[in-house]
Protein backbone atom coordinates (compact mmCIF):
# COMPACT_ATOMS: atom_id res chain seq x y z
CA UNK A 1 0.00 0.00 0.00
CA UNK A 2 0.66 3.88 0.13
CA UNK A 3 1.93 3.96 3.68
CA UNK A 4 1.75 2.11 6.91
CA UNK A 5 -2.35 0.94 7.74
CA UNK A 6 -3.40 0.11 11.27
CA UNK A 7 -6.60 -1.50 12.46
CA UNK A 8 -8.84 -0.87 14.24
CA UNK A 9 -8.58 2.86 14.50
CA UNK A 10 -10.17 2.61 17.44
CA UNK A 11 -10.70 -0.04 20.09
CA UNK A 12 -13.01 -0.04 23.63
CA UNK A 13 -12.52 -2.68 25.88
CA UNK A 14 -13.45 -3.95 29.46
CA UNK A 15 -10.47 -4.20 31.58
CA UNK A 16 -9.43 -7.46 32.13
CA UNK A 17 -10.17 -8.35 28.71
CA UNK A 18 -7.06 -9.22 25.86
CA UNK A 19 -6.92 -6.97 22.70
CA UNK A 20 -5.04 -7.24 19.49
CA UNK A 21 -3.60 -4.01 17.44
CA UNK A 22 -2.45 -4.97 13.58
CA UNK A 23 -0.18 -3.13 11.31
CA UNK A 24 0.84 -3.19 8.24
CA UNK A 25 4.18 -1.62 7.40
CA UNK A 26 5.14 -0.26 3.51
CA UNK A 27 5.68 -3.10 1.13
CA UNK A 28 9.39 -3.88 1.31
CA UNK A 29 9.93 -2.45 4.33
CA UNK A 30 12.48 -4.34 6.47
CA UNK A 31 11.93 -2.92 9.86
CA UNK A 32 9.03 -2.57 11.94
CA UNK A 33 8.26 -0.28 14.97
CA UNK A 34 5.56 0.01 18.06
CA UNK A 35 4.83 3.20 20.13
CA UNK A 36 2.54 4.70 22.49
CA UNK A 37 1.56 7.37 22.86
CA UNK A 38 -0.31 8.36 26.27
CA UNK A 39 -2.06 11.17 26.93
CA UNK A 40 0.06 14.27 27.62
CA UNK A 41 3.23 12.01 27.21
CA UNK A 42 5.64 11.61 24.37
CA UNK A 43 5.82 8.93 22.37
CA UNK A 44 7.60 5.75 23.68
CA UNK A 45 9.21 3.29 22.43
CA UNK A 46 7.69 -0.69 22.55
CA UNK A 47 8.98 -3.32 19.81
CA UNK A 48 11.41 -3.25 17.23
CA UNK A 49 11.64 -5.60 14.43
CA UNK A 50 14.32 -5.99 11.86
CA UNK A 51 13.65 -8.73 9.14
CA UNK A 52 14.16 -12.10 10.62
CA UNK A 53 16.47 -11.24 13.39
CA UNK A 54 14.78 -11.76 17.09
CA UNK A 55 12.95 -8.32 18.10
CA UNK A 56 13.92 -5.86 20.32
CA UNK A 57 11.85 -5.70 23.39
CA UNK A 58 13.33 -3.75 25.61
CA UNK A 59 10.25 -1.26 25.64
CA UNK A 60 7.21 -3.20 26.58
CA UNK A 61 5.98 -1.97 29.76
CA UNK A 62 5.13 -5.21 31.32
CA UNK A 63 4.61 -9.15 30.19
CA UNK A 64 1.52 -8.58 29.56
CA UNK A 65 2.30 -6.64 26.64
CA UNK A 66 3.64 -8.89 23.23
CA UNK A 67 4.24 -9.02 19.48
CA UNK A 68 4.88 -10.99 16.37
CA UNK A 69 5.59 -10.25 12.85
CA UNK A 70 4.59 -13.08 10.70
CA UNK A 71 6.34 -13.20 7.11
CA UNK A 72 8.69 -10.58 7.52
CA UNK A 73 5.39 -8.13 7.13
CA UNK A 74 2.14 -7.39 9.38
CA UNK A 75 2.83 -7.05 12.68
CA UNK A 76 0.29 -7.52 15.85
CA UNK A 77 0.72 -6.17 19.43
CA UNK A 78 -1.46 -8.12 21.83
CA UNK A 79 -2.03 -6.66 25.59
CA UNK A 80 -3.68 -9.31 27.61
CA UNK A 81 -5.55 -9.00 30.84
CA UNK A 82 -5.74 -4.85 29.64
CA UNK A 83 -5.52 -2.15 32.31
CA UNK A 84 -7.18 1.04 32.56
CA UNK A 85 -3.51 2.65 32.33
CA UNK A 86 -2.83 0.99 29.06
CA UNK A 87 -5.26 3.28 27.18
CA UNK A 88 -3.42 5.39 24.86
CA UNK A 89 -2.95 5.58 21.39
CA UNK A 90 -0.60 3.01 19.81
CA UNK A 91 1.43 3.65 16.28
CA UNK A 92 3.04 1.95 14.36
CA UNK A 93 6.23 2.68 12.06
CA UNK A 94 8.20 1.10 9.37
CA UNK A 95 11.45 1.98 7.67
CA UNK A 96 13.13 0.28 4.23
CA UNK A 97 16.32 -0.58 6.43
CA UNK A 98 17.07 -0.63 10.45
CA UNK A 99 19.86 -0.47 12.64
CA UNK A 100 22.57 2.12 10.72
CA UNK A 101 22.25 4.50 7.95
CA UNK A 102 19.50 7.08 7.01
CA UNK A 103 16.28 4.92 7.61
CA UNK A 104 13.42 7.45 8.16
CA UNK A 105 10.33 6.06 9.76
CA UNK A 106 7.18 6.07 8.54
CA UNK A 107 4.17 5.85 10.98
CA UNK A 108 0.20 4.67 10.55
CA UNK A 109 -2.53 6.89 11.68
CA UNK A 110 -2.63 4.93 15.07
CA UNK A 111 -4.87 2.97 17.40
CA UNK A 112 -6.72 4.54 19.76
CA UNK A 113 -7.44 1.57 22.50
CA UNK A 114 -9.44 3.13 25.63
CA UNK A 115 -9.85 0.46 28.75
CA UNK A 116 -12.62 1.16 30.60
CA UNK B 1 19.41 8.95 29.48
CA UNK B 2 17.97 10.99 26.71
CA UNK B 3 15.46 13.64 27.69
CA UNK B 4 13.48 15.89 25.11
CA UNK B 5 11.72 18.87 26.10
CA UNK B 6 9.16 21.02 23.67
CA UNK B 7 8.12 24.26 24.75
CA UNK B 8 5.82 25.98 24.76
CA UNK B 9 3.38 23.18 25.04
CA UNK B 10 0.65 25.17 23.33
CA UNK B 11 1.09 28.38 20.79
CA UNK B 12 -1.75 30.16 19.31
CA UNK B 13 -0.90 32.69 16.52
CA UNK B 14 -2.98 34.80 13.75
CA UNK B 15 -2.97 33.85 10.68
CA UNK B 16 0.12 35.31 8.50
CA UNK B 17 2.58 35.45 11.57
CA UNK B 18 5.82 33.73 11.55
CA UNK B 19 6.19 31.79 14.44
CA UNK B 20 9.22 29.65 16.01
CA UNK B 21 9.05 26.48 18.18
CA UNK B 22 11.99 25.80 20.35
CA UNK B 23 13.12 21.45 21.04
CA UNK B 24 16.06 20.62 23.21
CA UNK B 25 17.40 17.46 23.88
CA UNK B 26 20.04 16.22 27.02
CA UNK B 27 22.61 15.08 25.26
CA UNK B 28 24.44 16.03 22.27
CA UNK B 29 25.51 13.19 21.01
CA UNK B 30 22.56 12.69 18.69
CA UNK B 31 22.74 10.96 15.03
CA UNK B 32 20.00 13.17 13.80
CA UNK B 33 16.84 15.18 14.60
CA UNK B 34 13.67 14.92 13.24
CA UNK B 35 10.53 17.20 13.08
CA UNK B 36 7.20 15.66 12.84
CA UNK B 37 3.38 16.91 12.46
CA UNK B 38 0.61 15.26 14.07
CA UNK B 39 -2.83 15.99 13.13
CA UNK B 40 -5.77 14.95 15.28
CA UNK B 41 -6.68 11.05 14.59
CA UNK B 42 -3.70 10.45 12.47
CA UNK B 43 -0.35 8.99 12.37
CA UNK B 44 3.31 11.24 12.47
CA UNK B 45 4.48 13.18 8.86
CA UNK B 46 7.67 13.84 9.01
CA UNK B 47 8.51 17.39 7.91
CA UNK B 48 11.92 17.79 8.17
CA UNK B 49 15.39 15.64 8.84
CA UNK B 50 18.66 17.05 9.92
CA UNK B 51 22.00 15.27 10.38
CA UNK B 52 23.97 15.53 12.98
CA UNK B 53 26.97 17.33 10.50
CA UNK B 54 24.20 19.65 9.36
CA UNK B 55 23.08 22.98 10.38
CA UNK B 56 19.63 23.80 9.06
CA UNK B 57 17.10 22.03 6.89
CA UNK B 58 14.27 23.84 4.66
CA UNK B 59 11.10 22.61 2.81
CA UNK B 60 9.05 24.94 1.55
CA UNK B 61 7.83 27.72 4.48
CA UNK B 62 9.56 25.56 7.46
CA UNK B 63 13.34 25.78 8.40
CA UNK B 64 14.82 24.11 10.92
CA UNK B 65 17.92 24.61 12.95
CA UNK B 66 20.14 22.30 14.94
CA UNK B 67 22.78 23.45 17.53
CA UNK B 68 23.87 20.12 18.32
CA UNK B 69 26.37 21.74 21.14
CA UNK B 70 23.81 23.35 23.01
CA UNK B 71 21.48 20.55 22.43
CA UNK B 72 18.94 22.63 21.19
CA UNK B 73 16.85 23.03 17.61
CA UNK B 74 14.05 25.44 16.53
CA UNK B 75 11.27 25.14 13.86
CA UNK B 76 10.67 27.80 11.56
CA UNK B 77 7.19 28.36 10.31
CA UNK B 78 6.75 31.18 7.68
CA UNK B 79 3.97 32.90 7.18
CA UNK B 80 1.43 30.57 8.89
CA UNK B 81 -1.85 29.26 7.49
CA UNK B 82 -4.61 27.92 9.32
CA UNK B 83 -3.76 24.44 7.66
CA UNK B 84 -0.19 24.91 9.81
CA UNK B 85 -2.55 23.94 13.02
CA UNK B 86 -1.47 20.27 14.77
CA UNK B 87 1.14 19.25 17.05
CA UNK B 88 4.72 19.14 16.49
CA UNK B 89 6.84 16.91 17.60
CA UNK B 90 10.98 16.76 17.44
CA UNK B 91 12.91 13.38 17.85
CA UNK B 92 16.41 13.03 18.30
CA UNK B 93 18.04 9.33 16.47
CA UNK B 94 20.89 8.36 19.91
CA UNK B 95 23.90 7.39 17.03
CA UNK B 96 24.05 5.38 13.77
CA UNK B 97 23.34 1.96 14.90
CA UNK B 98 20.25 3.03 17.24
CA UNK B 99 16.79 2.79 15.77
CA UNK B 100 15.25 4.32 18.43
CA UNK B 101 13.72 8.15 18.63
CA UNK B 102 13.23 9.61 21.93
CA UNK B 103 10.05 12.46 21.33
CA UNK B 104 9.16 15.31 23.05
CA UNK B 105 6.02 15.56 23.98
CA UNK B 106 4.70 18.07 21.24
CA UNK B 107 4.15 21.78 20.75
CA UNK B 108 0.08 22.17 19.46
CA UNK B 109 -0.21 24.96 17.30
CA UNK B 110 -3.34 26.44 16.47
CA UNK B 111 -3.49 29.39 13.61
CA UNK B 112 -6.46 31.16 14.31
CA UNK B 113 -7.87 32.70 10.62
Amino acid sequence: GAGVSQSPSNKVTEKGKDVELRCDPISGHTALYWYRQSLGQGLEFLIYFQGNSAPDKSGLPSDRFSAERTGGSVSTLTIQRTQQEDSAVYLCASSLVGGEGYNEQFFGPGTRLTVL
Amino acid sequence: KQEVTQIPAALSVPEGENLVLNCSFTDSAIYNLQWFRQDPGKGLTSLLLIQSSQREQTSGRLNASLDKSSGRSTLYIAASQPGDSATYLCAVRRWAGSYQLTFGKGTKLSVIP
